[in-house]
């Protein structure tokens, strides 16, 4: 059975840089898509980027782009997305979900890690 | 890379059917048949209910069904049941392997 772990909450300060890890257990991981979504606070899913590991270039979205990085490490079965020059506009629940068509379809989720972004 | 266009609640009573809609352009929804429909509950992880447009996995009841024309997707919940009081979101490829969600829907049962 697939599992997608992220880290834990994390707070920081505006300005400053946040990575958040998201763990793959079960499955195949370089085969398969991985994608970062986020919600913020009484809004609606954002796709923020996704990186397919085998072929290993992210793809971002244009509102993300220069300020989001989305890495992956075979070895661990990890995925990591870095967002820098946090405002409070970034605090937002942020999701890993794995791509398991390569056509957006998003069949496994993380949990969710919470991003509070305050001075 | 806008916003899919999504109502903001549809309502419908327990049995009966309720219509979401999704549209988009002629750079997403209208040129690829690769649209698929999440449901998230408050504090859980969305959940995969459609994907390439109609395509239920496997567990999804089938009174969930998926639908395209032209650049508008749509989602229809027959026999609507309590628990499919949620959020509803439609997401579609938008070319060289990025995405875009829909702007969300509340389906509330009466």
């Amino acid at each position: 059975q697939v599992q997608l772990v992220q880290s834990g909450a994390e707070v920081k300060k505006p300005g400053s840089s946040v990575k958040v890890s998201c763990k793959a257990s079960g499955g195949t991981f370089s085969t398969y898509g991985i994608n970062w979504v986020r919600q913020a606070p009484g809004q609606g899913l954002e796709w923020m980027g996704g990186i397919i590991p085998m072929f290993g270039t992210p793809n971002y979205a244009q509102k993300f782009q220069g300020r989001v990085t989305i890495t992956t490490d075979e070895s661990t079965r990890t995925a990591y997305m870095e967002l820098s020059s946090l405002s409070s506009d970034d605090t937002a629940f942020y999701y890993c979900a794995r791509d398991g068509t390569i056509r957006g379809s998003y069949d496994y989720w993380g949990q969710g890690t919470l991003v509070t972004v305050s001075s | 890379q806008s916003a899919l266009t999504q109502p903001r609640s549809v309502s419908g009573s327990p049995g009966q059917s309720v219509t979401i809609s999704c549209t988009g352009t002629s750079s997403d929804v209208g040129v690829y048949n690769f649209v698929s429909w999440y449901v998230h509950h408050p504090g859980k992880a969305p959940k995969l209910m459609i994907s390439d447009v109609s395509k239920r996995p496997s567990g999804v009841p089938d009174r969930f069904s998926g639908s395209k024309s032209g650049n508008t997707a749509s989602l229809t919940i027959s026999g609507l049941q309590a628990e499919d009081e949620a959020d509803y979101y439609c997401c579609s490829y938008a070319g060289s392997y990025t995405f875009v969600f829909g702007t969300g829907t509340k389906v509330t049962v009466l």
